[in-house]
């Protein structure tokens, strides 16, 4: 079974550039996450999605990042534009269960360096 | 990371047993997670308890008390492969919070 799959690996921009990840989930986990880690620190969440309605979102920075889990299958998240404190991993987990009971499996992460 | 405590670091024997310990505060609990993540790898889930008690599965053990906002992850028979970081994360009214991690070194 394929497991969740994150891209671009590793992505560079200078400030101020637009930047997008995509994320595919396990097949038939109704339910994924966004989340940021900078190094030395756990994940920070930014969104969850059941289906295709992100359920929480309260620490997305709207400003800048958007989400969207069109059809409820895959995601993006996109950031623009890009400040330099948004460096970080930024994990996709997707889990068969909803409210937060279920085992999360992680995809490898995005890097994202700004300059 | 939201009122979720865990040591920064520790050190440990191969061969021998540690303890990570986590508080956490207790409002909106529904559950606790472990996770293992290596160096540059994405995190991995280890256990997952709700209710109080000792769960053990193979050489790692977790506990918790809910009253008390409490949880330990017990490790035996240390491997160098077990150096890692340990995150422990809360289910707080079905989000799920993760703590800073352990980074817990092992030498031979």
């Amino acid at each position: 079974e394929a497991g969740v799959v994150q891209s671009p690996r590793y992505k560079i921009i200078e400030k101020k550039q637009p930047v997008a990840f995509w994320c595919n989930p396990i097949s038939g986990h109704n339910t994924l996450y966004w989340y940021l880690q900078n190094l030395g620190q756990g994940p920070e969440l930014l969104i969850r999605y059941e289906n295709e309605e992100a359920v929480d979102d309260s620490q997305l920075p709207k400003d800048r990042f958007s989400a969207e889990r069109l059809k409820g299958v895959d995601s993006t998240l996109k950031i623009q534009p890009a400040e330099l404190g948004d460096s970080a991993v930024y994990l996709c987990a997707s889990s068969s269960r909803t409210g937060g009971t279920g085992e999360l499996f992680f995809g490898e992460g995005s890097r994202l360096t700004v300059l | 990371g939201q009122n979720i405590d865990q040591p920064t670091e520790m050190t440990a024997t191969e061969g021998a047993i540690v303890q990570i310990n986590c508080t956490y505060q207790t409002s909106g609990f529904n559950g606790l997670f472990w996770y293992q993540q290596h160096a540059g790898e994405a995190p991995t889930f280890l256990s997952y308890n709700v209710l109080d008690g000792l769960e053990e599965k193979g050489r790692f053990s977790s506990f918790l008390s809910r009253s008390k906002g409490y949880s330990y992850l017990l490790l035996k028979e240390l491997q160098m492969k077990d150096s890692a970081s340990y995150l422990c994360a809360v289910n707080r009214d079905d989000k799920i919070i993760f703590g800073k991690g352990t980074r817990l070194h092992i030498l031979p």
